[in-house]
């Protein structure tokens, strides 16, 4: 079975550039969603196609791919930024999450 | 408007069984995949499997087969995941959630969640 690898944590402060990684053989052949998952909530989609935003997400976060690694860029970090990150994909019907980052922003 | 409810919090004990449910409105329950997410008290989000309401085509994680059963009824709307021993271990919250396009399985849009407890 697949396996998606992502730091526990990342800190950044505040207007900062936060870079989170993703790492796996599925992400070489499979495209990645990220997920932004706040305490107590359900997660949010804020991208997919490793790369595209859905309509409502700002544009400081982007994606990028190289291989067996995509990232989660966030620039310009806000204190609203700080939340759980998970990465995303499946293959042959079957999805993986990654362990999740949290992010920290101060 | 794209929704997906879920039934409320369970407290249960171990070795009782459950159902909890998941109804979808505002689209076409039959032709999307509905998924299946447990999350662990402080721990990440696991993916446990998915079923085509349209003909209940299931899908099962390989941690979660054999220990939960996946569900759906077209009449009504909703999936359900069920269990029949529940165990301590089943203390999570468990989201149902579905893709933006019909020919995906990605979790897009998600349940608010229901907290299940399993306590003696």
């Amino acid at each position: 079975s697949y396996e998606l690898t992502q730091p526990s944590s990342v800190s950044v402060s505040p207007g900062q550039t936060a870079r989170i990684t993703c790492s796996g053989d599925l992400v070489a052949k499979k495209y990645a969603r990220w997920f932004q998952q706040r305490p107590g909530q359900a997660p949010v989609l804020i991208l997919y196609k490793d790369t595209e935003r859905p309509s409502g997400i700002p544009e400081r976060f982007s994606g990028s791919n190289s291989g067996t690694t995509v990232t989660l860029t966030i620039s310009g970090a806000q204190v609203d930024d700080e939340a759980d990150y998970y990465c995303y994909s499946a293959a042959d019907n079957m999805g993986v999450f990654g362990g999740g980052t949290k992010l920290t922003v101060l | 408007e794209v929704q997906l409810v879920q039934s409320g919090a369970e407290v249960k004990k171990p070795g009782e069984s459950l159902k909890i449910s998941c109804e979808g409105s505002g689209y076409n329950f039959t032709n999307y995949w509905i998924a299946w997410v447990r999350q662990m008290p402080g721990k990440g989000l696991e993916w446990m499997g998915i079923i085509y309401p349209g003909d209940s085509d299931t899908r099962y994680s390989p941690s979660f087969q054999g220990q939960v059963t996946i569900s759906a009824d077209k009449s009504t709307n909703t999936a359900y995941l069920q269990w029949s021993s529940l165990r301590a271990s089943d203390t999570a919250v468990y989201f149902c959630a579905r893709p933006a396009l019909p020919t995906m399985t990605s979790p897009d849009y998600w349940g608010q969640g229901t907290l299940v407890t399993v306590s003696s």
